[in-house]
């Protein structure tokens, strides 16, 4: 079956621009998680959805950052006035229910001129 | 809160050779552990999780690690390395906060496999 999708698997903008990143999870999975890999870093946590509510956003570094999830299924990452600090992969993930295997797709690749 | 160190950044073995990849942890409840792989330009795949069952876990790939409670550790080994897992590799911590896995991270180590 079809795994987690991410798009665009690459973006580059200049510095202050608007972009919107998109995850398309395992179909059925109800917890949907995004991450973000700095350079020779491990991924860490920004925020956790059950469904359409986001349960946990302690992750997210500051307010330029949002996250929604409108019908529970597609989630989108939304940054605003990019960074050039922001340049990362952004790596989705999802889980079935209160399992506790997350299931990662293939990130996006952010790059702020 | 949750931390994991993995000792080596980069670890390079013969072709054939043991494998063996440091996961050191610490959590305030009953972990969750598991070991990620990542290739170039790839996404995080599972290789093998401990969930408070035996504490001998095998994974895909011939890879098994052992969770050690006294020493806080959860080792990643292979008896044979293969010239096919030259990748990095991710150990993470889970605890249940609210409903939510999420995932603490080491670094990760980078496996060279040297022919």
């Amino acid at each position: 079956g079809a795994g987690v999708s991410q798009t665009p698997s690459n973006k580059v903008t200049e510095k202050g621009k608007y972009v919107e990143l998109r995850c398309d999870p395992i179909s059925g999975h109800t917890a949907l998680y995004w991450y973000r890999q700095s350079l020779g870093q491990g991924p860490e946590f920004l925020i956790y959805f059950q469904g359409t509510g986001a349960a946990d956003d302690s992750g997210l570094p500051n307010d330029r950052f949002f996250a929604v999830r409108p019908e529970g299924s597609v989630s989108t990452l939304k940054i605003q006035r990019t960074e050039r600090g922001d340049s990362a992969v952004y790596l989705c993930a999802s889980s079935f229910g209160q399992e506790e295997t997350q299931y990662f797709g293939p990130g996006t690749r952010l790059l702020v001129l | 809160a949750q931390s994991v160190t993995q000792l080596g950044s980069h670890v390079s073995v013969s072709e054939g050779a043991l494998v063996l990849l440091r996961c050191n942890y610490s959590s305030s409840v009953p972990p969750y552990l598991f070991w990620y792989v990542q290739y170039p330009n790839q996404g995080l795949q599972l290789l093998l999780k401990y969930t408070s069952a035996a504490t001998l876990v095998k994974g895909i790939n011939g890879f098994e690690a052992e969770f050690k409670k006294s020493e806080t550790s959860f080792h990643l080994t292979k008896p044979s390395a293969h010239m096919s897992d030259a990748a990095e590799y991710f150990c993470a911590v889970s605890d249940r906060v609210a409903g939510s896995y999420q995932l603490t991270f080491g670094k990760g180590t980078k496996l060279s496999v040297i022919p």
